[in-house]
């Protein structure tokens, strides 16, 4: 079975532009959670979605946003970037039979904003 | 507010000895607890996990460890091997929450 995917591995933007990544969760997984991961911080938790539905946002501003499409697939949006938002992205699926507790993570997107 | 905390950015260990890695946490809501494993230009990989219901989890090398009184909790790793040089990551799920909430990360780094 195909591990989480997550286009592009690599991204570089200048600021004030808006920037998509995608993930695709392991086949079958209906949940879909994005964190950014930051040197000191941890991950920190962005949104989770299931269903197409937002279920769970963290604390970030509002441009960063996300949606979930009917085949599980998930895009993250980050609009007018600021320096402070280069970090690496990561998204996380989860499924009947792995338990909420249990996230798969992909290997993220650095996103390096100049 | 950090509610998961790893004060130790970095452990340096020799192989073969044990490998402590500890995480404190402030939410008393907090009921599921896991540790992560991350590699780099990898994604973190799910390790063990522990209910509150208990107060120690094994699983091989690895054993977690809960203190609820102290809000605590450790991983010990026996016998350390250099493939476990890595990051690693405590979480924790509060009490019918769908997302968990990372501590910023331990690196460990086992020497031959």
């Amino acid at each position: 079975k195909a591990g989480v995917t997550q286009t592009p591995r690599y991204l570089i933007k200048t600021r004030g532009q808006q920037v998509t990544l995608s993930c695709s969760p392991i086949s079958g997984h209906r949940s879909v959670s994005w964190y950014q991961q930051t040197p000191g911080q941890g991950l920190q938790f962005l949104f989770e979605y299931f269903s197409e539905t937002q279920r769970n946002k963290g604390n970030f501003p509002g441009r960063f946003s996300g949606r979930q499409f009917s085949n599980s697939r998930s895009e993250m949006n980050v609009s007018t970037l600021e320096l402070g938002d280069s970090a690496l992205y990561l998204c996380a699926s989860s499924g009947a039979g792995t338990g909420i507790n249990e996230q798969f993570f992909g290997p993220g997107t650095r996103l390096t904003v100049l | 507010d950090q509610q998961v905390k790893q004060n130790s950015p970095s452990l340096s260990v020799q192989e073969g000895r044990i490998s402590i890695l500890n995480c404190d946490y402030t939410n008393s809501m907090f009921d599921y607890f896991l540790w992560y494993k991350k590699y780099p230009a990898e994604g973190p990989t799910f390790l063990i996990s522990i209910s509150s219901i208990k107060d120690k989890n094994e699983d091989g090398r690895f054993t977690v460890f809960l203190n609820k009184s102290a809000k605590h909790l450790s991983l010990h790793i026996v016998p350390s091997q250099p493939g476990d040089s890595a990051v690693y990551f405590c979480a924790a799920r509060g009490r019918g929450a769908q997302k968990l909430v990372f501590g910023q990360g331990t690196r460990l780094t086992i020497n031959p």
